[in-house]
């Protein structure tokens, strides 16, 4: 009974190409997130959706497009993947926007060759 | 914006001995404070949190403490255990833009 779940696990990938990952939780959360983390473990958010609507928006490149075709769903699509894009993305939900618990995912592994 | 530091980057203790993990916050109007545990290959868990009218919690093995007027918060861990081994980071809440920002984690060993 995964509550919050990403595809693919792990993506290895050529500098150039554009790649998806998909979020999906069955908790019945208004609110999704986008999360990188680093070789040094920062964590940092990318995105924030409240309802299908994009609340958070930090300085992430253009090249990253978030989409949320229902409340229950946060894809993630990377154009023109670069060297730095490689790192653990989480996805994460919670049940408001300004409900403080977050349930992570289990993290989608991209590397960039 | 909120900036949130920890100390340490690295922490080993002995199994049953305890284990203190110190943040500090720069936006005095934060008040929420999550501490969240990854384990190796896992996404982070919330195991403890606590808000800004309060400051102790406990929950078994595991207290949060915070100091408003210092702002620093900090994780305690009594009889450590080798599954305690992880990687832990605090977090504060932004208030006006319901953003969790994240510490840059401390890796715990707990050695048996």
């Amino acid at each position: 009974d995964t509550a919050v779940s990403q595809t693919p696990k792990y993506l290895v990938t050529q500098m150039g190409n554009d790649k998806s990952i998909k979020c999906e939780q069955n908790l019945g959360h208004d609110t999704m997130y986008w999360y990188k983390q680093d070789s040094k473990k920062f964590l940092k958010i990318m995105f924030s959706y409240n309802n299908k609507e994009l609340i958070i928006n930090e300085t992430v490149p253009n090249r990253f497009s978030p989409k949320s075709p229902d409340k229950a769903h946060l894809n993630l699509h990377i154009n023109s993947l670069e060297l730095g894009d490689s790192a653990v993305y989480f996805c994460a939900s919670s049940q408001r926007q300004d409900q403080e618990t977050q349930y992570f995912g289990p993290g989608t592994r991209l590397l960039v060759l | 914006g909120e900036n949130v530091e920890q100390h340490p980057s690295t922490l080993s203790v002995q199994e049953g001995d305890s284990a203190v993990i110190k943040c500090t916050y720069s936006d005095s109007a934060s008040n929420y404070f999550p501490w969240y545990k990854q384990e190796l290959g896992k996404g982070p868990q919330l195991i403890i949190d606590i808000r800004s009218n309060v400051g102790e919690k406990k929950d078994q093995r595991i207290a949060v403490t915070l100091n408003k007027t210092a702002k620093h918060f900090s994780l305690h861990i009594t009889e450590t255990q080798p599954e305690d081994s992880a990687v832990y980071f605090c977090a504060a809440k932004e208030t006006s833009y319901d953003k969790v920002i994240f510490g840059p984690g401390t890796s715990l060993s707990v050695i048996p």
